[in-house]
Protein backbone atom coordinates (compact mmCIF):
# COMPACT_ATOMS: atom_id res chain seq x y z
CA UNK A 1 0.00 0.00 0.00
CA UNK A 2 1.43 3.35 -1.12
CA UNK A 3 2.39 5.48 2.22
CA UNK A 4 3.32 9.23 2.68
CA UNK A 5 7.27 9.77 3.58
CA UNK A 6 8.62 11.85 5.87
CA UNK A 7 12.33 13.27 6.97
CA UNK A 8 13.92 13.06 9.69
CA UNK A 9 11.79 11.70 11.95
CA UNK A 10 13.19 13.37 14.61
CA UNK A 11 14.81 16.57 14.93
CA UNK A 12 16.55 18.17 18.14
CA UNK A 13 17.98 21.46 17.52
CA UNK A 14 19.02 25.01 19.44
CA UNK A 15 17.04 27.85 19.08
CA UNK A 16 17.89 30.48 16.04
CA UNK A 17 19.68 27.28 14.24
CA UNK A 18 17.45 26.98 10.61
CA UNK A 19 16.04 22.95 10.75
CA UNK A 20 14.30 21.21 7.30
CA UNK A 21 11.59 18.72 7.08
CA UNK A 22 11.04 16.84 3.76
CA UNK A 23 7.71 15.03 2.37
CA UNK A 24 7.42 12.54 -0.15
CA UNK A 25 3.71 11.92 -0.65
CA UNK A 26 1.38 9.18 -2.10
CA UNK A 27 2.18 8.87 -5.98
CA UNK A 28 -0.49 10.90 -8.16
CA UNK A 29 -1.48 12.63 -5.13
CA UNK A 30 -1.89 16.40 -6.26
CA UNK A 31 -2.82 18.14 -2.90
CA UNK A 32 -0.41 18.54 -0.63
CA UNK A 33 -0.90 19.42 3.01
CA UNK A 34 1.60 20.25 6.27
CA UNK A 35 0.04 20.33 9.55
CA UNK A 36 1.58 21.37 12.90
CA UNK A 37 0.52 19.42 16.51
CA UNK A 38 1.20 20.55 19.53
CA UNK A 39 1.16 18.00 22.33
CA UNK A 40 -2.25 17.32 23.19
CA UNK A 41 -3.92 19.30 20.94
CA UNK A 42 -5.07 18.36 17.09
CA UNK A 43 -3.27 19.37 13.58
CA UNK A 44 -3.90 22.26 12.42
CA UNK A 45 -2.65 23.67 8.60
CA UNK A 46 0.28 25.04 8.21
CA UNK A 47 0.51 25.15 4.23
CA UNK A 48 -1.61 23.58 1.52
CA UNK A 49 -0.27 23.05 -2.23
CA UNK A 50 -2.16 21.88 -5.32
CA UNK A 51 0.68 20.29 -7.41
CA UNK A 52 3.36 23.03 -7.49
CA UNK A 53 1.25 26.25 -5.98
CA UNK A 54 0.22 27.55 -2.66
CA UNK A 55 -3.45 27.12 -1.92
CA UNK A 56 -3.62 28.31 1.45
CA UNK A 57 -0.70 29.16 3.58
CA UNK A 58 -2.76 32.14 5.72
CA UNK A 59 -1.71 30.31 9.03
CA UNK A 60 2.21 30.08 7.92
CA UNK A 61 4.63 32.27 10.13
CA UNK A 62 6.17 33.58 7.13
CA UNK A 63 8.56 35.08 8.65
CA UNK A 64 10.61 31.95 10.14
CA UNK A 65 8.60 29.46 8.20
CA UNK A 66 8.86 28.65 4.48
CA UNK A 67 7.72 25.93 2.29
CA UNK A 68 7.62 24.66 -1.14
CA UNK A 69 7.20 21.96 -3.59
CA UNK A 70 9.20 23.06 -7.09
CA UNK A 71 8.39 20.01 -9.32
CA UNK A 72 4.44 19.47 -7.53
CA UNK A 73 6.07 16.14 -6.00
CA UNK A 74 8.26 16.53 -3.22
CA UNK A 75 8.46 19.24 -0.75
CA UNK A 76 10.21 20.92 1.92
CA UNK A 77 9.14 22.72 4.83
CA UNK A 78 11.74 25.24 6.36
CA UNK A 79 11.96 26.80 9.59
CA UNK A 80 14.94 29.48 9.66
CA UNK A 81 15.51 30.89 12.88
CA UNK A 82 13.73 28.15 15.04
CA UNK A 83 12.25 28.94 18.33
CA UNK A 84 11.71 27.04 21.66
CA UNK A 85 7.70 27.08 20.70
CA UNK A 86 8.08 25.24 16.92
CA UNK A 87 8.83 22.15 19.38
CA UNK A 88 5.80 19.91 17.98
CA UNK A 89 4.86 17.35 15.52
CA UNK A 90 4.97 18.03 12.13
CA UNK A 91 2.96 16.24 9.80
CA UNK A 92 2.70 15.76 6.01
CA UNK A 93 -0.63 14.53 4.02
CA UNK A 94 -1.88 13.88 0.85
CA UNK A 95 -5.11 13.48 -0.83
CA UNK A 96 -5.83 12.81 -4.70
CA UNK A 97 -7.58 16.40 -4.73
CA UNK A 98 -9.14 18.92 -2.21
CA UNK A 99 -11.51 17.51 -0.16
CA UNK A 100 -10.98 14.12 -1.33
CA UNK A 101 -9.76 11.69 1.88
CA UNK A 102 -6.02 12.76 3.42
CA UNK A 103 -3.80 10.28 4.23
CA UNK A 104 -0.99 11.37 6.94
CA UNK A 105 2.90 10.25 6.90
CA UNK A 106 4.22 9.18 10.00
CA UNK A 107 5.59 12.87 10.94
CA UNK A 108 8.73 14.75 12.43
CA UNK A 109 9.00 15.37 15.98
CA UNK A 110 11.16 18.68 16.54
CA UNK A 111 12.48 19.51 19.63
CA UNK A 112 13.86 22.79 20.01
CA UNK A 113 15.96 23.45 23.12
CA UNK B 1 -15.14 28.78 11.62
CA UNK B 2 -16.20 25.29 12.27
CA UNK B 3 -15.94 23.94 15.94
CA UNK B 4 -15.60 20.48 16.13
CA UNK B 5 -16.08 19.07 19.71
CA UNK B 6 -15.38 15.19 20.35
CA UNK B 7 -16.67 13.28 23.71
CA UNK B 8 -15.62 12.26 25.91
CA UNK B 9 -11.94 13.93 26.62
CA UNK B 10 -10.50 10.41 27.87
CA UNK B 11 -12.02 7.08 28.24
CA UNK B 12 -10.29 4.18 30.38
CA UNK B 13 -11.96 0.12 29.32
CA UNK B 14 -10.79 -3.32 29.85
CA UNK B 15 -10.22 -5.29 27.08
CA UNK B 16 -13.00 -6.41 25.30
CA UNK B 17 -15.01 -3.62 26.73
CA UNK B 18 -17.64 -1.84 23.70
CA UNK B 19 -17.23 1.96 23.77
CA UNK B 20 -18.70 5.17 21.44
CA UNK B 21 -16.95 7.86 20.64
CA UNK B 22 -18.72 11.49 19.61
CA UNK B 23 -17.73 14.56 17.55
CA UNK B 24 -20.40 16.99 17.00
CA UNK B 25 -19.71 19.54 14.44
CA UNK B 26 -20.88 23.19 13.73
CA UNK B 27 -21.60 23.67 10.10
CA UNK B 28 -21.87 21.32 6.93
CA UNK B 29 -19.40 19.49 5.94
CA UNK B 30 -18.20 17.61 2.88
CA UNK B 31 -15.90 15.27 4.27
CA UNK B 32 -15.27 13.73 7.67
CA UNK B 33 -12.83 11.25 8.66
CA UNK B 34 -11.82 9.49 12.20
CA UNK B 35 -8.12 8.64 12.79
CA UNK B 36 -6.66 6.77 15.46
CA UNK B 37 -3.07 8.62 16.64
CA UNK B 38 -0.83 5.75 18.04
CA UNK B 39 1.76 5.94 20.59
CA UNK B 40 4.29 6.69 18.07
CA UNK B 41 2.05 9.80 16.79
CA UNK B 42 1.26 8.07 13.12
CA UNK B 43 -2.23 9.17 12.03
CA UNK B 44 -4.05 6.07 10.78
CA UNK B 45 -7.05 6.36 8.48
CA UNK B 46 -10.43 4.69 9.84
CA UNK B 47 -13.05 5.92 8.14
CA UNK B 48 -13.74 8.66 5.26
CA UNK B 49 -17.77 9.07 6.30
CA UNK B 50 -19.43 12.55 5.15
CA UNK B 51 -22.73 10.52 5.98
CA UNK B 52 -23.77 6.50 6.29
CA UNK B 53 -22.82 4.21 8.10
CA UNK B 54 -19.55 1.78 7.38
CA UNK B 55 -17.95 -1.09 8.94
CA UNK B 56 -14.19 -2.30 9.39
CA UNK B 57 -13.88 -5.14 11.31
CA UNK B 58 -14.64 -4.20 15.08
CA UNK B 59 -15.10 -0.59 14.27
CA UNK B 60 -17.67 1.57 12.73
CA UNK B 61 -18.88 4.57 12.35
CA UNK B 62 -22.42 6.65 11.84
CA UNK B 63 -22.48 10.03 10.16
CA UNK B 64 -25.55 12.15 10.38
CA UNK B 65 -24.76 15.11 8.29
CA UNK B 66 -28.58 16.69 9.00
CA UNK B 67 -28.13 16.70 12.86
CA UNK B 68 -23.85 17.62 12.08
CA UNK B 69 -22.92 14.68 14.38
CA UNK B 70 -20.66 11.22 13.74
CA UNK B 71 -20.19 8.03 16.17
CA UNK B 72 -17.19 5.86 16.15
CA UNK B 73 -18.04 2.14 17.55
CA UNK B 74 -15.50 -0.34 18.96
CA UNK B 75 -16.39 -3.38 19.70
CA UNK B 76 -14.44 -6.03 21.85
CA UNK B 77 -11.48 -4.00 22.59
CA UNK B 78 -8.14 -4.75 22.57
CA UNK B 79 -5.18 -3.25 24.21
CA UNK B 80 -3.88 -2.22 21.03
CA UNK B 81 -6.82 -0.13 20.54
CA UNK B 82 -5.30 2.34 22.81
CA UNK B 83 -4.46 5.97 21.33
CA UNK B 84 -6.08 9.10 20.69
CA UNK B 85 -8.65 8.94 18.30
CA UNK B 86 -9.43 12.37 16.13
CA UNK B 87 -12.21 12.95 14.08
CA UNK B 88 -11.45 15.84 11.67
CA UNK B 89 -14.16 17.50 8.74
CA UNK B 90 -13.45 19.82 6.09
CA UNK B 91 -16.44 22.42 5.28
CA UNK B 92 -18.93 23.07 2.40
CA UNK B 93 -16.91 26.20 0.38
CA UNK B 94 -14.37 27.86 1.81
CA UNK B 95 -10.72 25.73 2.98
CA UNK B 96 -9.86 22.66 2.06
CA UNK B 97 -7.96 21.48 5.01
CA UNK B 98 -9.39 19.02 7.79
CA UNK B 99 -10.37 21.11 11.24
CA UNK B 100 -9.72 18.15 13.68
CA UNK B 101 -11.07 17.89 17.39
CA UNK B 102 -8.60 17.52 20.56
CA UNK B 103 -9.33 13.87 20.30
CA UNK B 104 -10.26 11.82 22.74
CA UNK B 105 -7.63 9.23 24.24
CA UNK B 106 -8.64 6.03 25.18
CA UNK B 107 -6.92 3.74 27.07
CA UNK B 108 -7.46 0.22 27.10
CA UNK B 109 -6.53 -2.65 29.54
CA UNK B 110 -5.58 -5.83 29.65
Amino acid sequence: EAEVAQSPRYKITEKSQAVAFWCDPISGHATLYWYRQILGQGPELLVQFQDESVVDDSQLPKDRFSAERLKGVDSTLKIQPAELGDSAMYLCASSLAGRETQYFGPGTRLLVL
Amino acid sequence: GIQVEQSPPDLILQEGANSTLRCNFSDSVNNLQWFHQNPWGQLINLFYIPSGTKQNGRLSATTVATERYSLLYISSSQTTDSGVYFCAVITQGGSEKLVFGKGTKLTVNP
